[in-house]
C-alpha cells in the first residue's frame, strides 16, 4: 500500500490565489481527517470525514477554508483568497474505524504540503 | 486554551542515556492516549498509545505512563538512539465525546547527542 498521498508536497502561491491541496487515502480506511501544523498551534483538526461525510468542521478557520470529498479515493482542502497567515504545513490521515483495537488508534498521515502564502 | 500541552520545545539527551518527554492535559474526558514521531519532511507516525484504564504500557524501547490524577503521561526512550531524534506529538481523544479527532500538542523536538 502506498499510504496517504498528499499533492503537491509544496506550494507557493501569491496572496488572494486559490489554492487546492489534494489526498488519496488509504483504500478501504473510513475515515479522513486535515490537520494544519503551525509553530504556533501545532497540529490542529481542521475538518474530517467519514465514509465521504463531512461529520465536523468547527476547526476550519473561517469561509476562506473548504473541504470536499467526492469519493472515498479523494479529497481537497481549498482555500480562496489565500493569505499570508495560512502559510503552514496541511497534512492528510486516514483511519480505517474509530478504534481498530483497544491500544491502537489507527491514523496514518500523508507526507503533507507545505503552503507558504506571499 | 490548549487541551494538550507538551512544555518543552526541545530536549537534548545524550545517545544511550533515558530520554523523557512530558505531556499535560487539561480535559479530564480524555480515555486515550498516543505519542507520535515526526521526522522532517514526512508525516507524524504512530509510536505507542495507552487507554486511561491502564497506567503503563510498554514497547521495546518506549514505555508511556499515565498519572490521571494528575493528568500528566510522559514518554520514556531507553537507551536513547540517534535515530530517536525527531519531533514527539502527543495526542489524546474521548472516545464517548463523540468527535473521532485527536487533539494534539505542539511537540517536543528531541535531541540525541552522540
Amino acid at each position: 500500500d502506498a499510504g496517504v498521498i498528499q499533492s503537491p508536497r509544496h506550494e507557493v502561491t501569491e496572496m488572494g490565489q486559490e489554492v487546492t491541496l489534494r489526498c488519496k487515502p488509504i483504500s478501504g480506511h473510513d475515515y479522513l481527517f486535515w490537520y494544519r501544523q503551525t509553530m504556533m498551534r501545532g497540529l490542529e483538526l481542521l475538518i474530517y470525514f467519514n465514509n465521504n461525510v463531512p461529520i465536523d468542521d468547527s476547526g476550519m478557520p473561517e469561509d476562506r477554508f473548504s473541504a470536499k470529498m467526492p469519493n472515498a479515493s479523494f479529497s481537497t482542502l481549498k482555500i480562496q483568497p489565500s493569505e499570508p497567515r495560512d502559510s503552514a504545513v496541511y497534512f492528510c490521515a486516514s483511519s480505517p474505524a474509530t478504534f481498530v483495537q483497544a491500544t491502537h488508534y489507527g491514523y496514518t498521515f500523508g507526507s503533507g504540503t507545505r503552503l507558504t502564502v506571499v | 486554551d490548549q487541551q494538550v500541552k507538551q512544555n518543552s520545545p526541545s530536549l537534548s539527551v545524550q545517545e544511550g542515556r533515558i530520554s523523557i518527554l512530558n505531556c499535560d492535559y487539561t480535559n479530564s474526558m480524555f480515555d486515550y492516549f498516543l505519542w507520535y514521531k515526526k521526522y522532517p519532511a514526512e508525516g507524524p507516525t504512530f509510536l505507542i498509545s495507552i487507554s486511561s484504564i491502564k497506567d503503563k504500557n510498554e514497547d521495546g524501547r518506549f514505555t508511556v505512563f499515565l498519572n490521571k490524577s494528575a493528568k500528566h503521561l510522559s514518554l520514556h526512550i531507553v537507551p536513547s538512539q540517534p535515530g530517536d531524534s525527531a519531533v514527539y506529538f502527543c495526542a489524546a481523544k474521548d472516545s464517548g465525546g463523540g468527535a473521532d479527532g485527536l487533539t494534539f500538542g505542539k511537540g517536543t523536538h528531541l535531541i540525541i547527542q552522540p
